[in-house]
């Protein structure tokens, strides 16, 4: 199966930043890569999937990027909202895998 | 407007079964491929099963298999999550999704507790 590990599991930034979240496949899983965010106590929401297109109605300054086992989520300018924890999904193999999750929180 | 209701939950000795359900609306359920996602309390999200749209095809993760049976029932446009031989770590909120063709998974539910204690 493949693994899936985020860097870091833990983030602290201010509104404004700019942050980068890493997330490495065991092997190659091609463009087949998704990021969510959860807040506490909600479902998941679909921010980015194929690695780096951009659902419906998320704002702009977020931005997924990357190929083979290497990919990153990016948010430019943090805003309120942006604190939650978000994981990346391989969905390469039928055996979805998701990242360990990184929890983004306000320093 | 797409929604996604899990249902079935609930408080269970370890060994028992129980059967949740995932009533879809709002889009053509005979046309998606759904998932069941399940969480541990304070942990990540662990993918649990895969079912296409016919039924066709199933999978399962490895410390599910043999244990957990994933149906449908396009008819009554709800998916289902047998779970038998219930352990102490199947405790979670389990998510139904909905799959978009490429695979992502754009709708989800609101999640069911299930509580393995004795």
């Amino acid at each position: 199966d493949i693994q899936m590990t985020q860097s870091p599991s833990t983030l602290s930034a201010s509104v404004g930043d700019r942050v980068t979240i890493t997330c490495r496949a065991s092997q190659s899983i091609s463009s087949w890569l998704a990021w969510y965010q959860q807040k506490p106590g909600k479902a998941p929401k679909l921010l980015i999937y194929k690695v780096s297109s951009l659902e419906s109605g998320v704002p702009s300054r977020f931005s997924g990027s990357g190929s083979g086992t290497e990919f990153t989520l990016t948010i430019s300018s943090l805003q309120p909202d942006d604190f939650a924890t978000y994981y990346c999904q391989q969905y390469n193999s039928y055996r979805y895998s998701f990242g360990q999750g990184t929890k983004l929180e306000i320093k | 407007e797409v929604q996604l209701v899990e249902s079935g939950g609930g408080f269970i000795q370890p060994g028992g079964s129980l059967r949740l359900s995932c009533a879809a609306s709002g889009f053509t359920f005979s046309s998606y491929s759904m998932n069941w996602v399940r969480q541990a309390p304070g942990k990540g999200l662990e993918w649990v099963s895969y079912i296409t749209s016919s039924s066709g095809t199933i999978y399962y993760a490895d410390s599910m298999k043999g244990r957990f049976i994933v149906s449908r029932d396009n008819a009554e446009n709800s998916l289902y999550l047998q779970m038998n031989s219930l352990r102490a770590e199947d405790t979670a909120v389990y998510y139904c999704a909905r799959d978009r063709p490429q695979g992502e998974s754009d709708y989800w539910g609101q999640g069911t507790l299930v509580t393995v204690s004795s």
